[in-house]
């Protein structure tokens, strides 16, 4: 298996443009997660999904994020608009049932909003 | 709600051993993972703990006691390649949470 793969692996974007990060998990995990990562806050949960379904998206700062998964091969996370305070590592995971198992997570997009 | 402490910063000797601790305040906690996070990439899975105990798998170990809301990872025969940031994390339910981490440094 590849592994999570994540793009794209940079974004640089104005502030006010519109951002769609992209995540295909592996095949046959059942639980999709996505973490941004900054310096400052470190890794943050910001929603994650279990068979496709949303199930808690507590840590989605603001509704100017937005995240699907329509079908179990492809997840999106988007800001609309996006600000210069988005600039973070965005990481996706996905993981076989609970943490016993561990995540795998993806390579990252660091995002940068000018 | 779930926090997790752990220091910022730890230096060791290459060869050496050192221990890196991990206390959290969580309710309906199931158990304690670490990983390992290099400069640029992404984290990687190292270890859970479910039990009491200590754990182990080659060069790292890793010990909880529920009761005293407290584990720690010991990393022995340091090597060069051991720098990078190590992060516990506890899982209630099913979405696990990170503590800020801590950067490793090795001398040589």
């Amino acid at each position: 298996d590849a592994g999570v793969i994540q793009s794209p692996r940079h974004e640089v974007t104005e502030m006010g443009q519109e951002v769609t990060l992209r995540c295909k998990p592996i095949s046959g995990h059942d639980y999709l997660f996505w973490y941004r990562q900054t310096m400052m806050r470190g890794l943050e949960l910001l929603i994650y999904f279990n068979n496709n379904v949303p199930i808690d998206d507590s840590g989605m700062p603001e509704d100017r994020f937005s995240a699907k998964m329509p079908n179990a091969s492809f997840s999106t996370l988007k800001i609309q608009p996006s600000e210069p305070r988005d600039s973070a590592v965005y990481f996706c995971a996905s993981s076989w049932g609970k943490g016993l198992y561990g995540y795998t997570f993806g390579s990252g997009t660091r995002l940068t909003v000018v | 709600g779930q926090s997790l402490e752990q220091p910022s910063e730890v230096t060791a000797v290459e060869g050496a051993i050192v221990q890196i601790n991990c206390t959290y305040q969580t309710s309906g906690f199931y158990g304690l993972s670490w990983y390992q996070q290099h400069d640029g990439g992404a984290p990687t899975f190292l270890s859970y703990n479910a039990l009491d105990g200590l754990e182990e798998t080659g060069r790292f170990s890793s010990f909880l006691s529920r009761s005293d809301s407290y584990g720690y990872l010991l990393l022995q025969e340091l090597q060069m390649k051991d720098s990078a940031s190590y992060f516990c994390a506890t899982d209630r339910d099913d979405k696990i949470i990170f503590g800020k981490g801590t950067r490793l440094h090795i001398l040589p």
